[in-house]
């Protein structure tokens, strides 16, 4: 595609409840991120993926959260018994070069837990 | 303390000043540093990347000054358009560090 595609945009969930987030990365970009940005805050690093391999879940916040891109394109991140502080916007990045910046993100999907 | 840090702002200037963002970072093994943009509600965007050189893009001018760790974004001429949050990001390794962003409005 043209660009990052995260789905849903929005979604609210009950505390408690399993969500999961979608991103679609450029087409061939190698390098996928996920990023968590809270309100007035800086999108802090979860999980990076180069192709469907996982090397870095250093920021993902508990063993709540998981992350998995199968074949190396499409990715999910999937949060388990949401809480309240998992409200945030959920931000996925691609980029087609390995360890270097000027990242694509995509529009994010903001959560509410309520 | 964290691993970028930014005057958060908000900075309220007129339309034409000039004006200027800075930004520190603690890991001196840093190798790439950029500033982007984040309108409201929408996501980050590569603005520029910075160089131990300088380097201008138009009315904005990045600087680098890795002996004190130190990044600066100058905006001369601002206008409406430019009011966002500026983002001072450092990279080592994989990952993009994001500082927690300047908030910039350029009023009329």
């Amino acid at each position: 595609g043209a660009g990052v595609s995260q789905s849903p945009r929005y979604k609210v969930a009950k505390r408690g409840q399993d969500v999961a987030l979608r991103c679609d990365p450029i087409s061939g970009h190698v390098s996928l991120f996920w990023y968590q940005q809270a309100l007035g805050q800086g999108p802090e690093f979860l999980t990076y993926f180069q192709n469907e391999a996982q090397l870095d879940k250093s920021g993902l916040p508990s063993d709540r959260f998981f992350a998995e891109r199968p074949e190396g394109s499409v990715s999910t991140l999937k949060i388990q018994r949401t809480q309240q502080e998992d409200s945030a916007v959920y931000l996925c990045a691609s980029s087609s070069r390995v360890g270097e910046g000027g990242y694509t993100f995509g529009s994010g999907t903001r959560l509410t837990v309520v | 303390r964290k691993e970028v840090e930014q005057d958060p702002g908000p900075f309220n200037v007129p339309e034409g000043a000039t004006v200027a963002f800075n930004c520190t970072y603690s890991n001196s093994a840093s190798q790439s540093f950029f500033w982007y943009r984040q309108d409201c509600r929408k996501e980050p965007k590569l603005l520029m990347s910075v160089y131990s050189s300088g380097n201008e893009d138009g009315r904005f001018t990045a600087q680098l000054n890795r002996a004190s760790q130190y990044i600066s974004l100058l905006i001369r001429d601002s206008k409406l358009s430019d009011s966002a949050t500026y983002l001072c990001v450092v990279n080592w390794g994989r990952q993009l560090t994001f500082g927690s962003g300047t908030q910039l409005t350029v009023l009329p």
